[in-house]
């Protein structure tokens, strides 16, 4: 299987507790996205990589979060003192800047419960 | 303020009845406008991608179309295997790359 993968599938974590999540992109994909989805909504926009730049970061995203890329390859996301609010999927997706605007192609998420 | 509107919120068909999902748009400088289809736990699956308004594409039973205000996904003679909820995004012009979505239709083909 070729596509985006991410791990773990699942985490029920302990308000307070530190979470974080891998994503792999598509391997030829140099940009890698992290968006959040809640019951009943479309994704929300976290943070956007190129290679190992991360260019692009969405006010959601407090100083709780924080994402890396360090290899231009997998990535992270890491959240701390989690709270009942970041309850949600959290969805990793890449694309190919050699095509364009192109089309992003998502993971099959992880779903964050927090108790 | 970018914002994208979906309708209806959810749609129920009887096998074979076609029908259409509405996806309004109010962005600057629109560079592409996305479909994705996303089943119940998992993440959403590309479906289309339309840059300019007169744009069309199809798969199968579906039909993207896109206008400059707007964008309509037809569904011909749809199967229970249809069900899911539609998705549309856009990108929007400037350096940005993120999709700005819509809350989705949820749709439910019975047979």
């Amino acid at each position: 299987d070729t596509g985006v993968s991410q791990n773990p599938r699942h985490k029920i974590t302990k308000r307070g507790q530190n979470v974080t999540f891998r994503c792999d992109p598509i391997s030829e994909h140099n940009r890698l996205y992290w968006y959040r989805q809640t019951l009943g909504q479309g994704p929300e926009f976290l943070t956007y990589f190129q290679n190992e730049a991360q260019l692009e970061k969405s006010r959601l995203l407090s100083d709780r979060f924080s994402a890396e890329r360090p290899k231009g390859s997998f990535s992270t996301l890491e959240i701390q003192r989690t709270e009942q609010g970041d309850s949600a999927m959290y969805l990793c997706a890449s694309s190919s800047r050699d095509r364009g605007i192109i089309e992003q192609y998502f993971g099959p998420g992880t779903r964050l419960t927090v108790t | 303020e970018d914002q994208v509107t979906q309708s209806p919120e959810a749609l129920r068909l009887q096998e074979g009845e076609s029908s259409s999902l509405n996806c309004s748009y109010t962005v600057s400088g629109l560079r592409g406008l996305f479909w994705y289809r996303q089943d119940p736990g998992k993440g959403p699956e590309f479906l289309f991608t339309l840059y300019s308004a007169g744009e069309e594409k199809e798969k199968e039973r579906l039909k993207a179309t896109l206008t400059k205000k707007e964008s309509f996904l037809h569904i011909t003679a749809p199967k229970p295997e249809d069900s899911a909820t539609y998705l549309c995004a856009v990108v929007r012009g400037g350096a940005t790359n993120k999709l700005i979505f819509g809350t989705g239709t949820l749709l439910a083909v019975q047979p």
